[in-house]
């Protein structure tokens, strides 16, 4: 069974750059999380949603970070303009509810 | 706002010995989720734990939840170097909730 997937896996842009990160969730899941992972802060969600909506975003840090989930199976982080300071890796987890999420392997993200 | 102190926030142990984690939270909760990360690795969840006096144990790994408290502890057991791994704890921001907010992880080293 094919678990959370999230291309691309690393990516290096410059500054300024639109980046794009994509999530596929587990099929039949019905919430579905980013977060993002750095040395300083840890982990953090950035936003979840639930069948599709989005249910809480207020820990996406500005208006540069946009997130859509158009369907039950695709979900997309967008952040534009980038800058140096949104370098981290960035997961997308998945579950059913009250359930353990299920984390995909990660997009390392480098802005020079 | 939810904290959540994870202690001790890195821990080296000799193969064989015993030791516990422990996870303090701040606000009331309904369940308590555990997970693993490897260096440079998604994470993996462990254990979930639901309901006051809740215990789970997986090979040398026992997690137990007290609600009243607000603690959750993970025990480890005669260890082994393939227990080395950050460990994080993560409950919901409230009851019933889906948005967890992670400890600061605790990073463990099994030393031969």
């Amino acid at each position: 069974d094919a678990g959370v997937i999230q291309s691309p896996r690393h990516e290096v842009t410059e500054m300024g750059q639109e980046v794009t990160l994509r999530c596929k969730p587990i099929s039949g899941h019905n919430s579905l999380f980013w977060y993002r992972q750095t040395m300083m802060r840890g982990l953090e969600l950035l936003i979840y949603f639930n069948n599709n909506v989005p249910i809480d975003d207020s820990g996406m840090p500005e208006d540069r970070f946009s997130a859509k989930m158009p369907n039950a199976s695709f979900s997309t982080l967008k952040i534009q303009p980038s800058e140096p300071r949104d370098s981290a890796v960035y997961f997308c987890a998945s579950s059913f509810i009250r359930e353990p999420q299920h984390f995909g392997d990660g997009t390392r993200l480098s802005i020079l | 706002e939810l904290k959540v102190e994870q202690n001790p926030l890195f821990l080296s142990m000799q193969e064989g010995k015993n030791y516990t984690i422990y996870c303090n939270y701040s606000t009331t909760s309904d369940r308590l989720y555990w997970y693993r990360q490897d260096p440079g690795k998604s994470l993996e969840s462990l254990f979930v734990l639901l309901s006051n006096g809740a215990v789970k144990q997986e090979g040398r790994l026992m997690a137990s939840l007290d609600t009243k408290a607000r603690l959750s502890t993970l025990h480890i057991t005669a260890a082994v170097h393939d227990l080395s791994a950050t460990y994080f704890c993560a409950p919901p921001i409230n009851f019933g909730n889906e948005k967890l907010t992670f400890g600061t992880g605790t990073r463990l080293t099994i030393i031969p």
